[in-house]
């Protein structure tokens, strides 16, 4: 069956502008992540959510990352007054509950 | 907090050598413990997993067994191919939550 899929694959934006990546979950799955790709510093959750359409501001302090659950299989994630600090590699992971996580391919963003 | 780490690569190997990736982990009580495998190009992929001490998780010729006495969750392959070339995540989910914290990851080169 379908997997975890994101997109754009690859995002290039400018300091300062906003941008939102797109992820489609596996149909059924409950619970999505959103997390963020650092080779050589892992990878840390940016936001979860477990509930239809819910909005969930948690993970980074700064609190520029958000996610938006339009529907039970997607969700976006909005990062606001992107930074360079802000390149990496976004990850979209989901799965059912007690089973391990199905991955998406990540969104490779660039902040110029 | 829970934190993973696993030794720094890359690490270069000829074809059928044996590889070794080390990988200690941080946590309270009894965490579920994972390894994730991202081909170039590619989302990060399941390879093993393992839920309680002393189990031992195997897939594609890989193993790695639960430590709790070292807190360690080494990853061993006997056998390395060119297609094993790949960077690999160590990570973990606590016995309280549901989201993953990763190691660094460990980028696995093998030369024919």
């Amino acid at each position: 069956g379908a997997g975890v899929s994101q997109s754009p694959r690859y995002k290039v934006a400018k300091r300062g502008r906003d941008v939102a990546l797109r992820c489609d979950s596996i149909s059924g799955h409950v619970t999505l992540y959103w997390y963020r790709q650092t080779l050589g510093q892992g990878s840390e959750v940016l936001t979860y959510s477990q509930s239809d359409a819910q909005r969930d501001k948690s993970g980074r302090p700064s609190g520029r990352f958000s996610a938006e659950r339009p529907e039970r299989s997607v969700s976006t994630l909005k990062i606001q007054r992107t930074e360079q600090g802000d390149s990496a590699v976004y990850l979209c992971a989901s799965s059912a509950t007690g089973q391990p996580q199905h991955f998406g391919d990540g969104t490779r963003l660039s902040i110029l | 907090g829970n934190s993973v780490t696993q030794m720094e690569g890359p690490v270069t190997l000829s074809e059928e050598a044996f590889l070794t990736i080390n990988c200690t982990y941080t946590a309270t009580g009894y965490p579920s413990l994972f390894w994730y495998v991202q081909y170039p190009g590619e989302g990060l992929q399941l390879l093993l997993k393992a839920t309680k001490a002393d189990d031992k998780g195997s897939n594609k010729g890989f193993e790695a067994t639960y430590r709790k006495e070292t807190t360690s969750f080494h990853l061993e392959k006997g056998s390395v191919q060119v297609s094993d070339s790949a960077v690999y995540f160590c990570a973990l989910i606590g016995a309280a939550g549901n989201k993953l914290t990763f190691g660094g990851g460990t980028r696995v080169l093998v030369k024919p």
